[in-house]
């Protein structure tokens, strides 16, 4: 296991709610980066947070935010959802010391559907 | 264009036979790093093996191995020996830019390819 944990393992959510996924990092990683896995397909990156800013962001729209706390822990938040948005969504945690990232280790995933 | 692809959906492997997984990728970026995850059906992915641009020599973990051709722009995963317990998705992913990890930009994944182990 990595230690890396994620909450809620499901979750079932109406067209035009919103909805928030949480993410515990390793102890000793400092970055969190958040991946949208469609059904049958690879996870998509959605967005890193290092230091408590997002420093780095993929092919999202605005309504995807995120969060990272003072103890590295990182909230996902989806506005105005659509039914395009169920799938795993799951977090790594990394290490990044001096401008380098090591490794990504990822948590269990966050199953959401949408209806 | 893809950046990672994996041109094999679906392989079905005898137990103790090993397995290769093919991955081709596309970068012009000098220093890149390439790593494989395992997916079971559980949906955890888990890290096997990584390589770096740099690396001289094909990264090994365990019975993973890393068949690194960087001017054919390949890094194929090697499974020996394969175990019932290796059924699962494998996934081929790349971080462009200096370091181990994702990288402001994080991991690009390819499609996977699922892999049966049979008894």
């Amino acid at each position: 296991e990595t230690g890396v944990t994620q909450s809620p393992t499901h979750l079932i959510k109406t067209r035009g709610q919103q909805v928030t996924l949480r993410c515990s990092s390793q102890s000793g990683h400092n970055t969190v980066s958040w991946y949208q896995q469609a059904l049958g397909q690879g996870p998509q990156f959605i967005f890193q947070y290092y230091r408590e800013e997002e420093n780095g962001r993929g092919n999202f729209p605005p309504r995807f935010s995120g969060l990272q706390f003072p103890n590295y822990s990182s909230e996902l938040n989806v506005n105005a959802l659509e039914l395009d948005d169920s799938a795993l969504y799951l977090c790594a945690s990394s290490l990044e010391i001096a401008g380098l990232q090591e490794t990504q280790y990822f948590g269990p995933g966050t199953r959401l559907l949408v209806l | 264009a893809q950046k990672i692809t994996q041109t094999q959906p679906g392989m079905f492997v005898q137990e103790k036979e090993a397995v290769t997984l093919d991955c081709t990728y596309d970068t012009s970026d000098p220093s890149y790093g390439l790593f494989w995850y395992k997916q079971p059906s559980s949906g955890e992915m888990i890290f096997l093996i990584y390589q770096g641009s740099y690396d001289q020599q094909n990264a090994t973990e365990g019975r993973y191995s890393l068949n690194f051709q960087k001017a054919r722009k390949s890094a194929n995963l090697v499974i020996s020996a394969s175990q019932l317990g290796d059924s699962a998705m494998y996934f081929c992913a790349m971080r462009e830019g200096p370091g181990s990890g994702g990288g402001a930009d994080g991991l690009t994944f390819g499609k996977g390819t699922h892999l049966i182990i049979q008894p």
